[in-house]
């Protein structure tokens, strides 16, 4: 059974430029959230998908946005990068959503450096 | 918000060790769960225990939610086990996971 892929896996952009990274959750899984982490903020929770809708979402600005398709997979975009969106970004998939037991399985992540 | 705090920060042990990982947080929450991140960035579910105690081979946790804090064991050591444990635990107001900041874990051979 695959688990949770996201590609890229290394990204170097510059300030300004806008990025797309991509979350293939488990196979029969239907949540998708996506977190980020700094080593200045830790490990912090951006946004949650389950069937397409977005269920919740975590303090951000509007410059990181997410989706969800048919599929399950999930992208989120961040627009107007700025120095301090360089990260490590994590996609974890679960079988139900939040608030029911959702144990959560996590991708390899994709490291965003912004110059 | 919710408050985790896990201790100590900052382990180092000779192989074949145990060890005690501690997590707490400052209200209720809706489970709990204990993440390995290797050197990579891999985060690997450990153990999801909202309360009560598993095992996993070598590993063992135990959340006493009435009293907000959950352990991890670690016996026998291996370098293998280096990196850094998280706790995460979903708040009951708004179902999202809020993390701990992590104890690095040094085994050397």
């Amino acid at each position: 059974k695959a688990g949770v892929t996201q590609t890229p896996r290394y990204l170097i952009k510059t300030r300004g430029q806008q990025v797309t990274l991509s979350c293939s959750p488990i196979s029969g899984h239907r949540s998708v959230s996506w977190y980020q982490q700094t080593p200045g903020q830790g490990l912090q929770f951006l946004f949650e998908y389950f069937s397409e809708t977005q269920r919740n979402k975590g303090n951000f600005p509007g410059r990181f946005s997410g989706r969800q398709f048919s599929n399950s997979r999930s992208e989120m975009n961040v627009s107007t990068l700025e120095l301090g969106d360089s990260a490590l970004y994590l996609c974890a998939s679960s079988l139900l959503p939040s608030g029911n037991t959702g144990e959560l399985f996590f991708g390899e992540g994709s490291r965003l450096t912004v110059l | 918000g919710i408050q985790v705090e896990q201790s100590p920060p900052d382990l180092i042990l000779q192989e074949g060790a145990n060890s005690t990982l501690r997590c707490n947080f400052s209200d209720s929450v809706n489970n709990l769960q204990w993440f390995h991140q290797n050197p990579w960035g891999q985060l690997i579910n450990l153990f999801y225990i909202p309360s009560g105690t598993k095992q996993n081979g070598r590993l063992s946790a135990t959340t006493v939610a009435t009293e907000r804090y959950s352990l991890l064991y670690i016996s026998s050591s291996q370098t293998t086990d280096s990196g850094v444990y998280f706790c995460a635990v979903e708040t009951r107001s708004n179902y999202q996971l809020i993390w701990g900041a992590g104890t690095k874990l040094i085994i050397k051979p």
